[in-house]
C-alpha cells in the first residue's frame, strides 16, 4: 500500500523565518511529488511540484526531493501569516491509472 | 489557468434523501474527474476515479451504489449520494485532469468543494 507520512506538526514559526515542513513516502515507484497549500474550509491550491532529485525554487518556496532517502520536504522563506495553513504532500506514481495519494498534512501557523 | 467548479457550493439536506454534486472543468477538457471527499482535520480520500464514457472505479471500502458518478461529458462530472446519513457530511472535493496531457505531468485542478450537511 502506498503511503505518504507527514509525522511532524503542527509548526508554529516567527514571522519573517524559515518553514520547514517534511513528508516520507513509502513506494519507491513514486515519481511525482506535490506540495499543497490548504486554507480552513477551502480546496487544496497547488504550491509547487518536483520530480527530479534536488532543489527546485519559486519565489519564496523550495521544494527539496530526496528518493534514495524517499523523502521530500518544502521550504518557506521569510514566512508571512499569511503562509498559516495545512500543507498537504501529495505523492503520484506515473501509470496508466496513476493517482495523487495525500499525507495528513502538517498546520503551519506563522506569528505576527 | 484551468478553472474547476463545483456546485453546490454547500448543501444541507435531511437524512434519507439525495444529493448531486455537479463538477465542471470550465476552459478545459478532462478525461478523468477524481472525487474526494475530507473529513475535518483529515487529509483527501479519494473515492473514485471517473473516465468520460466509461464506469467510474471506487477505491476500497466506496459503497458504489451509495456514491454514484457519472462522467456524462469530458467537462461534466456528477456525484449523487444516495440516502445520506448524517455520518456523510463532509467536504466533498473533485478535481480534474486535463486532457492530452503526458500522465507524468502535473495537471490536476482541484474544485472549490461542496460542504454537505445532512440533518
Amino acid at each position: 500500500q502506498k503511503e505518504v507520512e507527514q509525522n511532524s506538526g503542527p509548526l508554529s514559526v516567527p514571522e519573517g523565518a524559515i518553514a520547514s515542513l517534511n513528508c516520507t513516502y513509502s513506494d519507491r515507484g513514486s515519481q511525482s511529488f506535490f506540495w499543497y497549500r490548504q486554507y480552513s474550509g477551502k480546496s487544496p491550491e497547488l504550491i509547487m511540484f518536483i520530480y527530479s532529485n534536488g532543489d527546485k525554487e519559486d519565489g519564496r518556496f523550495t521544494a527539496q526531493l530526496n528518493k534514495a532517502s524517499q523523502y521530500v520536504s518544502l521550504l518557506i522563506r521569510d514566512s508571512q501569516p499569511s503562509d498559516s495553513a495545512t500543507y498537504l504532500c501529495a505523492v503520484k506514481y506515473t501509470g496508466a491509472n496513476s493517482k495523487l495519494t495525500f499525507g495528513k498534512g502538517i498546520t503551519l501557523s506563522v506569528r505576527p | 489557468g484551468a478553472v474547476v467548479s463545483q456546485h453546490p457550493s454547500w448543501v444541507i439536506c435531511k437524512s434519507g434523501t439525495s444529493v448531486k454534486i455537479e463538477c465542471r472543468s470550465l476552459d478545459f477538457q478532462a478525461t478523468t474527474m477524481f472525487w474526494y471527499r475530507q473529513f475535518p482535520k483529515q487529509s483527501l480520500m479519494l473515492m473514485a476515479t471517473s473516465n468520460e464514457g466509461s464506469k467510474a472505479t471506487y477505491e476500497q471500502g466506496v459503497e458504489k451504489d451509495k456514491f454514484l458518478i457519472n462522467h456524462a461529458s469530458l467537462t461534466l462530472s456528477t456525484l449523487t449520494v444516495t440516502s445520506a446519513h448524517p455520518e456523510d457530511s463532509s467536504f466533498y472535493i473533485c478535481s480534474a485532469r486535463v486532457k492530452g496531457l503526458p500522465l507524468f505531468s502535473y495537471e490536476q485542478y482541484f474544485g472549490p468543494g461542496t460542504r454537505l450537511t445532512v440533518t
